[in-house]
């Protein structure tokens, strides 16, 4: 069974940059599959972040691509999120995810982790 | 970037009742790659229906998923107490994956 764990700061200073990582387990993430992040601030709705591919191949949200980088970490059998400049519209609970084996539609899901941007 | 509108909002209905949440696109959704979740309080969402019909494993045949196009629909034959959640939609035929603002299920 495929589990997802999301893990880093739950606070996080204005302007600084958003942490994440999600450790899998389960599953060999060198094996194949896409991963990604999404997130949902409080009371609303979901939103796409990033995605990679074992292989190290990503893509983004445009409208936060300028501020995100998504990472693998084959060894360690995790990713990470990184979000640079944030601000209080950040705030919000992240879900790490595993794509289906076409990397298209969400199949695996971590519990999520909320993160607050506050000073 | 497509927009996908759900409607209702907030249905309230009683539990044994019928039910259809409809998901319309912007634009046409490349080979209807469409999803559907669930997610309750506290939840993470749960993958009920990809590709438009085709259930996720171990989602019992209540849910069913249809449509084409622009105009997608999830219907719940019968809905059980543990159905009263909130449900998105999801495309992921473009390169920017976008879901709806969500439509709450909730007990009348």
């Amino acid at each position: 069974q495929v589990q997802l764990q999301e893990s880093g700061p739950g606070l996080v200073k204005p302007s600084e940059t958003l942490s994440l990582t999600c450790g899998v387990s389960g599953y060999s993430i060198s094996s194949g599959y896409w991963w990604g992040w999404v997130r949902q601030p409080p009371g609303e709705g979901l939103e796409w972040i990033a995605t990679i591919h074992h292989t190290g191949s990503t893509y983004y949200n445009p409208s936060l691509k300028s501020r995100v980088t998504i990472s693998v970490d084959t060894s360690n059998n995790q990713f990470s999120l990184n979000l640079t400049s944030v601000t209080a519209a950040d705030t919000a609970v992240f879900y790490c995810a595993r794509h289906d084996g076409s990397g298209y539609y969400f199949d695996y899901w971590g519990q999520g982790t909320l993160v607050t941007v506050s000073s | 970037e497509i927009v996908l509108t759900q409607s209702p909002g907030t249905l309230s209905l009683s539990p044994g009742e019928r039910v259809t949440l409809s998901c319309r696109a912007s634009q046409s959704v490349n080979n209807n790659y469409l999803a559907w979740y669930q997610q309750k309080p506290g939840q993470a969402p749960r993958l009920l229906i990809h590709d438009a019909f085709s259930r996720a494993t171990g989602i019992p045949d209540r849910f069913s998923g249809s449509g084409s196009g622009t105009d997608f629909s999830l219907t719940i034959s019968r809905l059980e107490p543990g159905d009263f959640a909130v449900y998105y939609c999801q495309q992921y035929g473009s390169s920017v994956y976008t879901f709806g603002q969500g439509t709450k299920l909730e007990i009348k």
